[in-house]
Order: C-alpha cells, then sequence, then structure tokens
C-alpha cells in the first residue's frame, strides 16, 4: 500500500491565483481530512470528510473547497491564493470508527506571494 | 481558537535522560492521542488513550488520560538521538464530533 499521498510536494503561487491539492488513499479509508500547519500553530482542521459525497467544515474552512466523489480522493481546492494560505497542508485519513488513530500524508510546502 | 495548551514548547535534554511532557485543556476530551512529527514528514499517531485513567505504554513510551479528562501525559523513558522531533497531543473534545483539535507542539531534542 501506497498509504497517503500528496501532490505535489511543493508550490509557489500568486495572489489570486487559484489550485488544488491532491490527496488520495489506498487504504478503503472513510474518513479523509485537511490540515494547515503553521509555525506555533500546530494543526488546525480545515475540512473534513466521513465518506463520498459527504463534506464538513472544520476549524478554519474560509478560502478552501473540498469534494469527495470517490472514497479514495479528496482534493482540496484554494479559489484565490492569499498570502495568509502560505502553509504546509497534511490530508490525513482513518476507518471512521477510529477517526482519531489517522494516518498522514507527506504534506505540501504551500508560499502565496 | 486553540483548546490544547502543551508545555513545555521545546527541550533540550541528554541521551539517556527521561522526558516527560503534557497537554491541558479547559475542556473535557473523550480521547486522547499523541503523535510525532520528523522533520519534513506528516505525524505519526504514538499512542491512543480511550479512558479516563488509563495508562498505556508503546515500548519507551507511555501516555496517560487525566481523570478529570482535561489533561494527558506522554513519558519517553532513556531517550535517543532518533526520538528528536515535534510531539503533539490531540484529542476529540465532547461535543465536536468527527474533529480532532491538535496541540501546539512540544520540539523535543536530544544531544549524544
Amino acid at each position: 500500500n501506497a498509504g497517503v499521498t500528496q501532490t505535489p510536494k511543493f508550490q509557489v503561487l500568486k495572489t489570486g491565483q487559484s489550485m488544488t491539492l491532491q490527496c488520495a488513499q489506498d487504504m478503503n479509508h472513510e474518513y479523509m481530512s485537511w490540515y494547515r500547519q503553521d509555525p506555533g500553530m500546530g494543526l488546525r482542521l480545515i475540512h473534513y470528510s466521513v465518506g463520498a459525497g459527504i463534506t464538513d467544515q472544520g476549524e478554519v474552512p474560509n478560502g478552501y473547497n473540498v469534494s469527495r466523489s470517490t472514497t479514495e480522493d479528496f482534493p482540496l481546492r484554494l479559489l484565490s491564493a492569499a498570502p495568509s494560505q502560505t502553509s504546509v497542508y497534511f490530508c490525513a485519513s482513518s476507518y471512521y470508527r477510529g477517526y482519531y488513530e489517522q494516518y498522514f500524508g507527506p504534506g505540501t510546502r504551500l508560499t502565496v506571494t | 481558537g486553540q483548546q490544547l495548551n502543551q508545555s513545555p514548547q521545546s527541550m533540550f535534554i541528554q541521551e539517556g535522560e527521561d522526558v516527560s511532557m503534557n497537554c491541558t485543556s479547559s475542556s473535557i476530551f473523550n480521547t486522547w492521542l499523541w503523535y510525532k512529527q520528523d522533520p519534513g514528514e506528516g505525524p505519526v499517531l504514538l499512542i491512543a488513550l480511550y479512558k479516563a485513567g488509563e495508562l498505556t505504554s508503546n515500548g519507551r513510551l507511555t501516555a496517560q488520560f487525566g481523570i478529570t479528562r482535561k489533561d494527558s501525559f506522554l513519558n519517553i523513558s532513556a531517550s535517543i538521538p532518533s526520538d528528536v522531533g515535534i510531539y503533539f497531543c490531540a484529542g476529540q473534545r465532547t461535543g465536536t464530533a468527527s474533529k480532532l483539535t491538535f496541540g501546539t507542539g512540544t520540539r523535543l531534542q536530544v544531544t549524544l
């Protein structure tokens, strides 16, 4: 199993550009989530999904969209990038009943200039 | 906002020493977890705790779910260089189904 994969590894955007961060898992996990990690802030939940077709907001959802058309994929879309979205983004997945035992991807480091 | 306070923020210890860190909140948590993050990688789950008072070990690591359900502790015995990294506590707060809250992390550095 590849586990949780994320692409790209690094990305630089200009303010106002849009892009999609990709996340995929091959463990047949129902639960998937996106976090952002900023210095001194730990990880903050952006959006999560408890199954295909179901998504919900986390702690910091503004400026981000998600969809879950398949069990395997959970892309995160930045609609109009802002410097405040410069961060490291992590995708995670787990079985729903044990959603706290999450497996994390390697992260995407995003810089918005 | 951030619900979990971790201390210390960073630690610099010598190889072989024991390490203690803790996580506290003003809210009640139903589950406590401890993750470790190595540089450039995503966090990895170390220990999960599900009941108040529970004490669980994973090799040299021992964690406890506080009786009040508002805190948790992680101890590392006989530290080694590969223990270097950032340790995060996380938990599911009562009333926030399907969401984990993470602490701000404790950065551990080990010298030979």
